[in-house]
């Protein structure tokens, strides 16, 4: 069974679309996160949230908005899509007190044309 | 914000050998993680430090956490093919909350040539 699991695997948009990518986790984790890896392959954190609170790194763009409809789903929506979101996103999810492994899903590739 | 300097960039190397790579840091931090990414996959965390000067193995992979806490080193003994990847420190925020935000470094990637 795989433990985070994100669609789609590939994502072609053009400029100004909407679009959403889904993350579903099946390891009872109570906190989620989305990454984006650019280009250079530099990883950074987008937003953590649990049941408690949604942290948002102060770089993303409000274009960029998180929702979760349960403990299990943390969905990645994105509005007026622009060239520079071209990126791959990753999807994680952890459990409190349990150190700091974080399980990441396969990741999404989002190009803007 | 933080910023973890990684060296190598990248590694090229004959199937074999031994890796080396590091990470560094103006800051100084309470754990040190060190991620594995294949092609084409997500990150998988292959070793967690906890205690500055601590030495941890798992397999050929030994990773130390450094005596300042500004720093970690990863090595990789008698590489194999499946070596091949990316390889990233990863710190926590000194003050975590309940939201366990990773900043990553920017990443060692290492290709093994039979």
């Amino acid at each position: 069974d795989t433990a985070v699991s994100q669609t789609p695997k590939y994502l072609v948009t053009q400029m100004g679309n909407d679009k959403s990518i889904k993350c579903e986790q099946n390891l009872g984790h109570d906190t989620m996160y989305w990454y984006k890896q650019d280009s250079k392959k530099f990883l950074k954190i987008m937003f953590s949230y649990n049941n408690k609170e949604l942290i948002i790194n102060e770089t993303v763009p409000n274009r960029f908005s998180p929702k979760s409809p349960d403990k299990a789903h943390l969905n990645l929506h994105i509005n007026s899509l622009e060239l520079g979101d071209s990126a791959v996103y990753f999807c994680a999810s952890s459990q409190g007190g349990s150190g700091w492994k974080q399980y990441f899903g396969p990741g999404t590739r989002l190009t803007v044309t | 914000g933080q910023q973890l300097n990684q060296s190598p960039q990248s590694m090229f190397i004959q199937e074999g050998e031994d890796v080396s790579m590091n990470c560094t840091s103006s800051s100084i931090f309470n754990t040190w993680l060190w991620y594995k990414q294949d092609p084409g996959e997500g990150p998988v965390l292959l070793i967690a430090l906890y205690k500055a000067g601590e030495l941890t193995s798992n397999g050929r992979l030994t990773a130390q956490f450094g005596i300042t806490r500004k720093d970690s080193f990863l090595n990789i003994s008698a590489s194999i093919p499946s070596d091949v990847g990316i390889y990233f420190c990863a710190v926590p925020p000194i003050s975590s909350g309940s939201a366990r935000q990773l900043t990553f470094g920017s990443g060692t990637q290492l290709t093994v040539l039979p």
